[in-house]
């Protein structure tokens, strides 16, 4: 069976910093890319950042670039995302997601993390 | 930055068509995804490459994309369809959603 799992939410301070991480099972993460999505309590998804298989290239949306970054062990088949300098603004729940191989679109979805930034 | 918009809510009555749209410029040359999301659950993909459907998807589940809009066409609705429907594009190197529709069969 193709799965993601998330782990790693939890509370946070602002300003404080938090690692998510999402292990892969069930297809070849190695050549797979992979995504990171969330979304704020009552509202849509967001896309957050993104990782090519073999992690030479990365993308991320404006609005956590230079404070997350995006992170893969093909040897452990994990993702992660290192989030710093959070804010009450990044409150919501964080899925990984695979991209498909064929084309820009994300075809397996974990169940997601919560991670909640709040003083 | 590329922008799509989606309306708030649509409401169906069971069995019959709702139309659930995505508008943005030029849209139509780009390609469209669907994702339907429960309450409390993951996004699920439901359309892909504007009209193609993945395994396991009902064949009441349709799409096309032309223009400035792009349209997830649920036919013969159920009560199972009530979701949050999010299209999705590609553009400059980010993914792009809709700020998401709400569907209600009523």
């Amino acid at each position: 069976e193709v799965r993601l799992v998330e782990s790693g939410g939890g509370f946070v301070h602002p300003g404080g910093s938090l690692r998510l991480s999402c292990a892969a099972s069930g297809f070849n993460f190695t050549t797979s890319e992979v995504h990171w999505v969330r979304q704020a309590p009552g509202k849509g998804l967001e896309w957050v950042s993104y990782i090519h298989s073999t992690g030479h290239s990365i993308y991320y949306a404006e609005s956590v670039k230079g404070r997350f970054t995006i992170s893969r062990d093909n040897a452990k088949k994990s993702l992660y995302l290192q989030m710093d300098s959070l804010r009450v603004e990044d409150t919501a729940v964080y899925y990984c997601a695979r991209h498909s191989t064929t084309s820009f679109y994300m075809d397996v979805w974990g169940s997601g993390t919560t991670v909640t930034v709040s003083s | 930055s590329y922008e799509v918009t989606q309306s708030l809510s649509v409401s169906v009555a069971p069995g019959q068509t709702a139309n659930i749209l995505c508008g943005g410029t030029n849209i139509g040359s780009k390609n469209v995804h669907w994702y339907q999301q429960r309450p409390g659950q993951a996004p699920v993909l439901v359309m892909y490459d504007n009209t193609k459907r993945p395994s396991g998807i009902p064949e009441r589940f349709s799409g096309s994309n032309s223009g400035d809009t792009a349209t997830l066409t649920i036919s013969r609705a159920q009560a199972g369809d009530e979701a949050d429907y999010y299209c999705q594009v590609w553009a400059s190197y980010t993914v792009v959603f809709g700020g998401g529709t709400k569907l209600t069969v009523l």
